[in-house]
């Protein structure tokens, strides 16, 4: 059982379609993380948020739209979006600042297919 | 921009074998971190290296950090089919801790 819980497991949407990743976290970090991967690709940073606030933004497309609303849950909101985002969303936790260098904790991910 | 590259990219390799993964980055870093991920699955965090001449070992696996050659390496002894998974680097930094994972090796232990 992982510490980071991502609902759902998997998504199919259509390409008009609007829905939402969730990603929720009780260990008390407060920077949380958004990546994507494709298949046999190493996971790629989309956003950074640190203290409830977005910090960094790889260049993602808007269609994708982090949202942090509280210490504890991180949604990433989707809309419009293309066949080439068909992937795996995972989110991580941490501590931030210099003196944490723990371990991004990673949740299972959604699997994410659009048609 | 940080580059963080690994080789082998796949390796097959017999139980009881040992062998090493390399990872090479780019640009400083102070810190170092390795990853497991098991098909389907999410990442499993192994070990973190703090510092130049830092190794850590857990059961088979042991890992290694030079700072000065921008190097890390992944030591697997006497394998064993569970260790079969595809296992990253990352450098990271910074306050966010913001990773780049490297390219990743996909290890099959043959029995």
């Amino acid at each position: 059982d992982t510490e980071v819980t991502q609902t759902p497991k998997h998504l199919v949407m259509g390409m008009t379609n609007k829905k939402s990743l969730k990603c929720e976290q009780h260990m008390g970090h407060r920077a949380m993380y958004w990546y994507k991967q494709k298949a046999k690709k190493p996971p790629e940073l989309m956003f950074v948020y640190s203290y409830e606030k977005l910090s960094i933004n790889e260049s993602v497309p808007s269609r994708f739209s982090p949202e942090c609303p509280n210490s504890s849950l991180l949604n990433l909101h989707l809309h419009a979006l293309q066949p080439e985002d068909s992937a795996l969303y995972l989110c991580a936790s941490s501590r931030p600042g210099q003196g944490a260098k723990q371990p991004q904790h990673f949740g299972d991910g959604t699997r994410l297919s659009i048609l | 921009e940080l580059k963080v590259e690994q080789n082998p990219l796949f390796l097959s390799m017999q139980e009881g074998k040992n062998y090493t993964i390399y990872c090479n980055y780019s640009t400083t870093s102070d810190r170092l971190y390795w990853y497991r991920q098991d098909p389907g699955k999410s990442l499993e965090s192994l070990f973190v290296l703090l510092s130049n001449g830092a190794v850590k070992q857990e059961g088979r696996l042991m890992a290694s950090l030079d700072t000065k050659a921008r190097l890390s390496t992944l030591h697997i002894t006497a394998a064993v089919h569970d260790l079969s998974a595809t296992y990253f680097c990352a450098p990271g930094g910074g306050a966010t801790n913001k990773l780049i994972f490297g390219t990743g090796t996909l290890l099959a232990v043959q029995p």
